[in-house]
């Protein structure tokens, strides 16, 4: 465990379902993040958030929808997927203004869309 | 686009030492130089980190030139278990700072 769980591992969804994903962490830190990793391909950043506001929505359509309710969880909504939607999705968290370690990741979620 | 630029795949012997380079000519003064791997599937994991001195911990050695545009991490002892991608990445130490990943390099360990 690093300290960033993810839940669920894996999740398998219809085009017309919707589900979430969770990310929680208890390391103190005030910043969170969602990536995306397609197959083959790197790590795409997707949202950031800061002290719970959000910072970065790196033009992520609308069919996902993140939440911050406090600064030790983050959701991602999703509705209306495609296919192509299915990858790895990754949450980290780090520390204002702290080097070590940078970022923390959890194991991420295995999403298929079907 | 990312800071940096790796070449996407090495190949290193078990056992031997794997010397894996990266570029960041535009790194700024405020900027650390990270190096994370993710092995198959499972998220990133931090290795090291410095600023302009060379670091060592119980992973791995880092080289920065004096000039700071390019830098080498070291796994002294490669196993198999190090196969896995590496990513170079610079960044500024506030949360706002934000994180770009490029491919990485793939690294194989053979027997």
């Amino acid at each position: 465990e690093t300290g960033v769980t993810q839940t669920p591992r894996h999740l398998v969804m219809g085009m017309t379902n919707k589900k979430s994903l969770k990310c929680e962490q208890h390391l103190g830190h005030n910043a969170m993040y969602w990536y995306k990793q397609s197959a083959k391909k790197p790590l795409e950043l997707m949202f950031v958030y800061n002290f719970k506001e959000q910072t970065e929505n790196n033009s992520v359509p609308s069919r996902f929808s993140p939440e911050c309710p406090n600064s030790s969880h983050l959701f991602l909504h999703l509705h209306t997927l495609q296919p192509e939607d299915s990858a790895l999705y990754l949450c980290a968290s780090s520390q204002d203004r702290s080097q070590t370690p940078g970022y923390t990741f959890g194991s991420g979620t295995r999403l298929t869309v079907v | 686009d990312a800071k940096t630029t790796q070449p996407p795949s090495m190949d290193c012997a078990e056992g031997r030492a794997a010397n894996l380079p990266c570029n960041h000519s535009t790194i700024s003064g405020n900027e650390y130089v990270y190096w994370y791997r993710q092995i198959h599937s499972q998220g990133p994991q931090y290795i090291i980190h410095g600023l302009k001195n060379n670091e060592t911990n119980e992973m791995a050695s880092l080289i920065i030139t004096e000039d700071r545009k390019s830098s080498t991490l070291i796994l002294p002892h490669a196993t198999l278990r190090d196969t896995a991608v590496y990513y170079c990445i610079v960044r500024g130490i506030t949360s706002y700072d934000k994180v770009i990943f490029g491919p990485g390099t793939s690294l194989s360990v053979i027997p």
